[in-house]
């Protein structure tokens, strides 16, 4: 029972352009999400995360937008950089913080 | 600055034997998690702990697997009888609690079932 979905597996981007990854869960108790990116043989990095009260948080080229309604989220970056290459998680925790639930992933490629 | 710290990173062990992971989090923080990651897959929650406690430990499967935190040391994600669907990428995260929703992962142990 999957409840933070990442339905694309792959994404490429043009260094320079805009990258959107997206996320949906199903589970409206929700109320944390997080965005992390995981390099091959490295532990995942905690990017940006937004508060269930808020559509919107940015830091630096990274913004995260959420959808309570879709229940969607999605986090831009842009402009894309080679070095933003890498695979990218979202993850949704509850009102406790005990656990959280990641999706499977998004592999982002930027093209120089 | 030590970040959260795992041990060992590359881990092989026989069908049967026991595997022990280790987890130490970042200073400061007194909150732990496991997480396991097959391959193709996303993070799958295990456990979660604190100083002595077990919070959480709903995604722990039922036999074999245990995990503690003791008061002094690290946290220890303990496989007895390992089989070759154990094989995977072990996480830990640490946070600090009190709040605070960031989690900061460790490089991951890969443990290989032969």
């Amino acid at each position: 029972d999957q409840q933070v979905k990442q339905n694309s597996p792959s994404l490429s981007v043009q260094e320079g352009r805009i990258s959107i990854l997206n996320c949906d869960y199903t589970n409206s108790m929700f109320d944390y999400f997080l965005w992390y990116k995981k390099y091959p043989a490295e532990g995942p990095t905690f990017l940006i995360s937004i508060s269930s009260i808020k559509d919107k948080n940015e830091d630096g080229r990274f913004t995260v937008f959420l959808n309570k309604s879709a229940k969607h989220l999605s986090l831009h970056i842009v402009p894309s950089q080679p070095g933003d290459s890498a695979v990218y998680f979202c993850a949704a925790s509850g009102v406790s913080g005990n656990q959280f639930y990641f999706g499977t992933g998004t592999s982002l490629t930027v093209i120089p | 600055n030590a970040g959260v710290m795992q041990n060992p990173r590359h881990l092989v062990r026989r069908r049967g034997q026991e595997a022990r992971l280790r987890c130490s989090p970042m200073k400061g923080h007194s909150h732990v998690y496991w997480y396991r990651q097959l391959p193709e897959e996303g993070l799958k929650f295990m456990v979660y702990l604190q100083k002595e406690n077990i919070i959480d430990e709903s995604g722990m499967p039922k036999e074999r697997f245990s995990a503690e935190f003791p008061k002094e040391g690290p946290s220890i994600l303990r496989i007895q009888q390992v089989v070759r669907g154990d094989s995977a990428a072990y996480f830990c995260a640490s946070s600090g609690g009190g709040g605070s929703y960031e989690q900061y992962f460790g490089p991951g142990t890969r443990l290989t079932v032969t």
